[in-house]
């Protein structure tokens, strides 16, 4: 089966770095996704990383470790609008698709003042 | 403007009863999938499809039934409704024929509720 694990909840505060650990042990694998999700809203796609290594975008930068099972989401500069649950999501070989997106339970963050 | 377009958005059935919930998009993708999000349980794959005519089950097909006559439309039916079922409702479409991408779009959502 698979599981891809990520906190629950996570509490920073505005200006500060907060890093979301994700781990997944997953049949197959062919990149992790990492989308954002406000409350009531559709989640938006934040990153992807497909090889080992860091992907900077912005204040947002995603790191993977294929040989550990390890991604994190690392957010600089924190700001309100950060305030909001984070999906790590495993693209594997599921059914008879290569390109299946698995989600891990996502983490809420709280960003306050 | 183009994108994945889900109705309705909101919608409350009692139980036992059976309702279809609509996707369509207009980006002529071939991958189509349908999520459901409950607190604390995350995204959960319902069903997929790869092209016209080719479905699949997801993580949790039981209770749903899918169909993909066209590239266009991938409709979730219900076909007799369990409380279980009250959940938001997410459809999806990818440009990548093999699955997900990272030009996927979600639909808006709709929210569900079986009394």
């Amino acid at each position: 089966g698979q599981n891809i694990d990520q906190p629950t909840e996570m509490t920073a505060t505005e200006g500060a770095i907060v890093q979301i650990n994700c781990t997944y042990q997953t049949s197959g694998f062919n990149g992790l996704f990492w989308y954002q999700q406000h409350a009531g809203e559709a989640p938006t796609f934040l990153s992807y990383n497909v090889l080992d290594g860091l992907e900077e975008k912005g204040r947002f930068s995603s790191f993977l470790s294929r040989s550990k099972g390890y991604s994190y989401l690392l957010l600089k500069e924190l700001q309100m609008k950060d305030s909001a649950s984070y999906l790590c999501a495993v693209r594997m070989n599921y059914g008879g698709s290569q390109g299946n997106l698995i989600f891990g339970k996502g983490t809420k963050l709280s960003v306050k003042p | 403007n183009a994108g994945v377009t889900q109705t309705p958005k909101f919608q409350v059935l009692k139980t036992g009863q059976s309702m279809t919930l609509q996707c369509a998009q207009d980006m002529n993708h071939e991958y189509m999938s349908w999520y459901r999000q409950d607190p604390g349980m995350g995204l959960r794959l319902i069903h997929y499809s790869v092209g016209a005519g080719i479905t699949d089950q997801g993580e949790v097909p039981n209770g749903y039934n899918v169909s993909r006559s066209t590239t266009e439309d991938f409709p979730l039916r219900l076909l007799s409704a369990a409380p279980s079922q009250t959940s938001v409702y997410f459809c999806a479409s990818s440009s990548d024929t093999t699955g997900w991408a990272t030009e996927a779009f979600f639909g808006q959502g709709t929210r569900l509720t079986v009394v």
